[in-house]
């Protein structure tokens, strides 16, 4: 069974500041791990899918990284705005086409 | 493209009646998803198509649960009969190729009440 875990479940910050969130994944059965930004009263929308130990990628003010040695990927916001307040999920590829998701860190930015 | 489309919007129906969810992924995509959102466990799949084949059905909670795709345009939900405990908000998502490297594009989903 994979266990995708998402921590803070939750996180206010300022209207400026920098922010990260992790998502832990079983590094023995990974293949991708996706990046979904999900606004209230919206459908997630995908950020990133990355594949290879050391990834790194980047959209705007938001990047990411990944680990899959130890299982773990980072989603850093730069300069939070309050139109980044959303749920930011991530959800893993084991050795099946299937999607596991996490149950995602709610971010709210005040201006 | 007008990204996959889920019909209704809204349903609210009364325990033991037939529900039917519909999907139409978007065109060119090989892999079909349903999931299905409550608090308790957030983005839960159910069950997912390659190419209207169903792989993976695992997710689907009872024998009250089946779905269908007919063709590479058109997916079906269906709970019969459905029960309080259904209630939530049902996703379906496409996408062209494997989750190992294309990411999911979700519809509006439909917001289903069993009272």
């Amino acid at each position: 069974i994979l266990n995708v875990e998402q921590s803070p479940q939750s996180l206010h910050v300022q209207e400026g500041d920098s922010t990260n969130f992790t998502c832990s994944f079983p590094s023995s059965n990974f293949y991708a791990l996706h990046w979904y930004r999900w606004e209230t009263a919206k459908s997630p929308e995908a950020l990133f899918v990355m594949t290879l130990n050391g990834d790194e990628k980047k959209k705007g003010r938001i990047s990411a990284t990944l680990n899959t040695k130890e299982g773990y990927s980072y989603l850093y916001i730069k300069g939070s705005q309050p139109e980044d307040s959303a749920t930011y999920l991530c959800a893993l590829a084991g050795n099946t086409d299937k999607l596991i998701f996490g149950t995602g860190t709610r971010l709210q930015v005040f201006p | 493209d007008a990204g996959v489309i889920q019909s209704p919007r809204h349903e609210v129906t009364e325990m033991g009646q037939e529900v039917t969810l519909r999907c139409k992924p978007i065109s060119g995509h090989d892999y079909l998803f349903w999931y299905r959102q409550t608090m308790m466990r957030g983005l839960e799949l159910l069950i997912y198509f390659n190419n209207n084949v169903p792989i993976d059905d695992s997710g689907m909670p009872e024998d009250r649960f089946s779905a269908k795709m007919p063709n590479a345009s058109f997916s079906t939900l269906k709970i019969q009969p459905s029960e309080p405990r259904d209630s939530a908000v049902y996703f379906c998502a496409s996408s062209p190729l494997s989750s190992y490297n294309s990411p999911l594009h979700f519809g509006n989903g439909t917001r289903l009440t069993v009272t």
